[in-house]
């Protein structure tokens, strides 16, 4: 019964190759993010969608692609990574986008490019 | 624009002493704060929120924060520091867009 879950945990690739990262909420909320929390534990937003809709997109390089096929889901496509890929991907989800809204996160995505 | 400043990447109290964590916050519109606590290898728990009304919100495992706007602060404190309280705690802010900024963490120690 998580509420907010991702796959996979851990993932370890070669630089160049494309990957994707799976986040699922079962919360019935409006609103799904994206985070980066890099190696010294600094969280950013990435991407938002609200309803399917991207409502948040970052200073983010293009190689990274959200998608949200329904409410429930958005799933992040990284093409061509790179070594400062490597990272904790945490996604999150809300009530709403409205701002006094909690956010649920997932357990996190470990990725390690190599 | 929002930000969040954080002072003090660590702190260390020893069990049973007053936990103290700083947040200093801007925005440019009236602010919604939070904090969230991660526990090792884990994601992001809220402690507690202030939106509005009450300036001092008490959250979960007897975490407390007091809004002060007039020093644009939201500090967050425990009377008495259990061991299982020792993880990152994370200050974040949002302001007149959709985005919630996070400070950059405070590490929190507790020793025997």
């Amino acid at each position: 019964d998580t509420a907010v879950s991702q796959t996979p945990k851990y993932l370890v690739t070669q630089m160049g190759n494309d990957k994707s990262i799976k986040c699922e909420q079962n919360l019935g909320h409006d609103t799904m993010y994206w985070y980066k929390q890099d190696s010294k534990k600094f969280l950013k937003i990435m991407f938002s969608y609200n309803n399917k809709e991207l409502i948040i997109n970052e200073t983010v390089p293009n190689r990274f692609s959200p998608k949200s096929p329904d409410k429930a889901h958005l799933n992040l496509h990284i093409n061509s990574l790179e070594l400062g890929d490597s990272a904790v991907y945490f996604c999150a989800s809300s009530q709403d986008a409205g701002g006094n809204n909690e956010q649920f996160f997932g357990p996190g995505t470990r990725l390690t490019v190599l | 624009a929002q930000s969040v400043t954080q002072l003090g990447s660590h702190v260390s109290v020893s069990e049973g002493a007053l936990v103290l964590l700083r947040c200093n916050y801007s925005s440019s519109v009236p602010p919604y704060l939070f904090w969230y606590v991660q526990y090792p290898n884990q994601g992001l728990q809220l402690l507690l929120k202030y939106t509005t009304g009450a300036t001092l919100v008490k959250g979960i495992n007897g975490f407390e924060a007091e809004f002060k706007k007039s020093e644009t602060s939201f500090h967050l404190t425990k009377p008495s520091a259990h061991m299982s309280d020792a993880a990152e705690y994370f200050c974040a802010v949002r302001g007149s867009n959709y985005k919630l900024t996070f400070g950059k963490g405070t590490l929190l120690t507790v020793n025997p």
